[in-house]
Formats: structure tokens, sequence, C-alpha cells
């Protein structure tokens, strides 16, 4: 098994509509990232999280939002989501100095119609 | 904020030949990170550099940090196919903060 897991892989959804991007990870990591990625732009941090009382705005927060479940749970909601949100969503998560780096998800490819 | 360029965007090669991506902070570092993301895949961490002049290397891939730690590089030597993919570098401060540069995508000819 992976150990940071994203559900969906991929999703469409209509204009409007609520939308959630679930993570969870085996790696026994207090820090857990959500990340946008779009052709050309590299990875933009849009929430984390450094524990699970921890909750902190990223660079590109406004249309999401967070909730941290648990230790092993991060999952991103679109509340209303629009098309310029289509990209690929990654989960991440690392330990408190990241010396072995992040370790990230497979993604979930977002498309808003 | 903190900005991490990375340069060049894309880079297109024959088979044997190298390959350079360059990465350069707005800030100093507390130290850098590189990651590579083959298509379709998700980004794989590949080395961290802590030290000022630091050089790291991983069979045909060496990776240097500034003197001045807001600069690093990533040299691939004699690229081969499996080298493909997107490489990112990932700045991080004094105040735990990572930033991610852009990526360098990378193909190579046969």
């Amino acid at each position: 098994d992976a150990d940071v897991t994203q559900t969906p892989r991929n999703r469409i959804t209509k204009t409007g509509k609520r939308i959630m991007l679930e993570c969870s990870q085996t790696k026994g990591h207090d820090r857990m990232y959500w990340y946008r990625q779009d052709p050309g732009l590299g990875l933009r941090l849009i929430y984390y999280s450094f524990d699970v009382k921890d909750i902190n705005k990223g660079e590109i927060s406004d249309g999401y939002s967070v909730s941290r479940q648990a230790q092993a749970k991060f999952s991103l909601s679109l509340e209303s989501a629009i098309p310029n949100q289509t990209a690929l969503y990654f989960c991440a998560t690392s330990d408190y100095r990241a010396n072995y780096g992040y370790t990230f998800g497979s993604g979930t490819r977002l498309t808003v119609v | 904020g903190q900005q991490v360029m990375q340069i060049p965007q894309y880079q297109h090669v024959q088979e044997g030949e190298d390959f350079t991506t360059y990465c350069n902070s707005s800030t100093t570092l507390s130290n850098i990170q590189w990651y590579k993301q083959r298509p379709g895949g998700h980004p794989v961490f590949l080395i961290q550099l802590v030290k000022s002049g630091e050089v790291k290397k991983q069979k045909r891939l060496t990776f240097q940090f500034g003197e001045a730690k807001k600069n690093s590089s990533l040299h691939i030597t004699a690229t081969q196919t499996t080298d493909v993919g997107t490489y990112f570098c990932a700045g991080r401060t004094n105040a735990g903060k990572s930033t991610f540069g852009d990526g360098t995508t990378l193909t190579v000819k046969p």
C-alpha cells in the first residue's frame, strides 16, 4: 500500500458543486500539505497542517478549505468549484525537519466543467 | 514573500548529452531539496543540501548548493531516456517554510 493515498484519482465536477479530496497517510508524519500543480507553474501550496489542531493558509487558499480529521487524514474541499480550479492536486507529508523530503501522494486530477 | 526561480523551463537533449537546471532564491535558504516527477507521476524526493558550497553526487547526478545558500544546481552527466521528467527544487527558509520552483522539464531523444 502507498504511504500517502489520495482519493479520488480523477474527478470531473460541475461549476458550483462542492467537492472533497481526501488524503490519508501511513508514514506517521505530523505535517501534511495540499499542493496544486498547473502546467508551467510548479507546485503551489494551498494549505498545510503541522498537527491535528494546527491549520495554516498557503499562498493560494482562496476558494479552498481543509479539515485535519486525525493525524493520518487531511482533506481538501472546494466549496463551490469553478473552472480555473481545474488542476492536479497533491497531498504531501513530512516529519518535523523534513530532512528526508516530502512524501507525495499520487495526485487527484480534478476537472471543473 | 520568498521566491524561487528555476531555469530553464524546458530542456531537450540528445541521449548522452549533459543537462543542468538552476535554482535561485530571493532569500537565503536553510536548505534546498530536489525532486523528480516522472511524466504522469508525482514528485519524488532526491536529495537535500544543507551546507554552504555543498556538493553531493548520486550516480550521474551532481547537486550543488551555492556559497551564499541562495542558489543551487542539478547536473546530469550523459543523460539517458530514464532521466526524462520534471525536476523541481524546493528552498526552505529558517522559518520552516518551503517554496518550490516551477520546475525544469527534461526530454531526452534516443
